[in-house]
């Protein structure tokens, strides 16, 4: 069974530029979670969707950040302009649900703003 | 809201010696309990968890991390590490009522020769 896909694995852009990442959850995942992963320290999670539906995304910076889930499987996340402090790792997540199951990650894309 | 702490940064061991990974949490309520692990160019990939039951839990690539309720703690431990076991292991915490992961900062554990 494949994994949670995520492309691209590598992104360079200049400042001001924008960006999109794309996810693909592991097949009848309802649940999916973006994460951002600063250098040397832990995932923190951006939002949340249950089906097509974000229904957590208190941590999201929508100034500049949006992301969607249009037919509830995969999702893209974008930035709008890139700063040179969103460099960092986005990581992608499913889970079948919220219950008590477990989070599968993806292998991320390591963004660097110039 | 809950936290964890990772108290070691970086633990550099030799192959074949054991290694315990400490990891403590703040929470209010009950919790659930992983350790992540994170290779090199590669996404976190789910090393053992507990949710209820034993306190001891294991993987199956000889891990073991024991809930300590009055301590708070979530130390992982393995008798005797190989090269192939360097990676960034990760703790994380969520209540029993919140799907919401919370991450600790990572070990970097690193296995010389």
């Amino acid at each position: 069974e494949a994994g949670v896909v995520q492309s691209p694995r590598y992104k360079i852009i200049e400042k001001k530029q924008p960006v999109a990442f794309w996810c693909n959850p592991i097949s009848g995942h309802n649940t999916l979670y973006w994460y951002l992963q600063n250098l040397g320290q832990g995932p923190e999670l951006l939002i949340r969707y249950e089906n097509e539906e974000a229904v957590d995304d208190s941590q999201l910076p929508k100034d500049r950040f949006s992301a969607e889930r249009l037919k509830g499987v995969d999702s893209t996340l974008k930035i709008q302009p890139a700063e040179l402090g969103d460099s960092a790792v986005y990581l992608c997540a499913s889970s079948f649900d919220t219950s008590t199951d477990t989070q599968y990650f993806g292998p991320g894309t390591r963004l660097t703003v110039l | 809201a809950q936290s964890v702490t990772q108290l070691d940064s970086q633990v550099p061991v030799f192959e074949e010696a054991p290694v315990e990974l400490r990891c403590n949490y703040s929470s209010s309520v009950s919790v659930y309990l992983f350790w992540y692990v994170q290779y090199p160019n590669q996404g976190l990939q789910l090393l053992l968890k507990y949710l209820s039951g034993s306190t001891l839990v294991e993987s199956i690539n000889g891990f073991e991390a024991e809930f300590n309720k009055s301590q708070t703690s979530f130390h992982l431990r393995k008798p005797s590490v190989h090269i192939s076991d360097t990676a960034e292991y990760f703790c994380a915490v969520r209540t029993s009522s919140n799907y919401k992961l919370t991450f600790g900062k990572g070990t970097l554990l690193t296995v010389n020769p």
